[in-house]
């Protein structure tokens, strides 16, 4: 069955570097999200990209943050300068139709010290 | 509001109970309402959805009950086994389906005890 991976599946980093969180979503998919869960919280939405531009954005989704699909297969999330409340699990899900169901990736834990 | 209120935080269900997750909305626009299963260190799944034009909808031993009026939904597990034990995420969107952000609720960690 097919789904979406992540990678790296941990990341650790200094406060004030960036990071690029890497997703390939399902094939033929056309919809991508970013999701992010703070230990014991509720998943939180960031972005959504549809036709190679952002289709829909969160609060959380500052100037820190970009979204970008370099190819045919990766979707990426970039924290430009991290910070420690960036710490958190990200989530990368892709949908195929406007109706249709969005697949969870498993994740990648960022740690920012 | 965006807001998906979820109730319980947490349940606790004896083996062969029925578990009953609460949900509550205040957007009018939410048209689609996905129940999501997590475990541990692992990512959302999708468990079951519905959408406003049917009060239920059952697929083997989950059931989500929908009332469009009150602006509610809760999803019911019967038989509970010990493997139903995640934390289940209530959500909404506006788009009827996939398009849009899910707006999900703060969960509810399910144990079931054997």
């Amino acid at each position: 069955e097919p789904e979406v991976t992540q990678t790296p599946s941990h990341q650790v980093t200094q406060m004030g570097q960036e990071v690029i969180l890497r997703c390939v979503p399902i094939s033929n998919h056309l919809y991508f999200y970013w999701y992010r869960q703070i230990l014991g919280q509720k998943v939180e939405f960031l972005v959504s990209f549809y036709n190679n531009e952002i289709s829909e954005k969160s609060e959380i989704f500052d100037d820190q943050f970009s979204v970008e699909r370099p190819d045919g297969s990766n979707f990426t999330l970039k924290i430009r300068s991290t910070k420690l409340e960036d710490s958190a699990m990200y989530f990368c899900a892709s949908c195929g139709t406007s109706l249709g169901t969005q697949y969870f990736g498993p994740g990648t834990r960022l740690l920012v010290l | 509001q965006q807001q998906v209120k979820q109730s319980p935080q947490s349940l606790i269900v004896q083996k062969g109970g029925i578990s009953i997750i609460n949900c509550a909305y205040e957007n009018t626009a939410f048209d689609y309402f996905p129940w999501y299963q997590q475990f541990p260190g692992k990512g959302p799944a999708l468990l079951i959805a519905i959408r406003p034009d049917v009060s239920e909808k059952k697929e083997g031993r989950f059931t989500i009950s929908f009332n469009k009026s009150a602006k509610q939904f809760s999803l019911h597990i019967m038989d509970s086994q010990p493997g139903d034990s995640a934390t289940y995420f209530c959500a909404a969107s506006t788009s009827g389906g996939g398009a849009d952000g899910l707006t999900f609720g703060k969960g509810t960690h399910l144990i079931i005890q054997p």
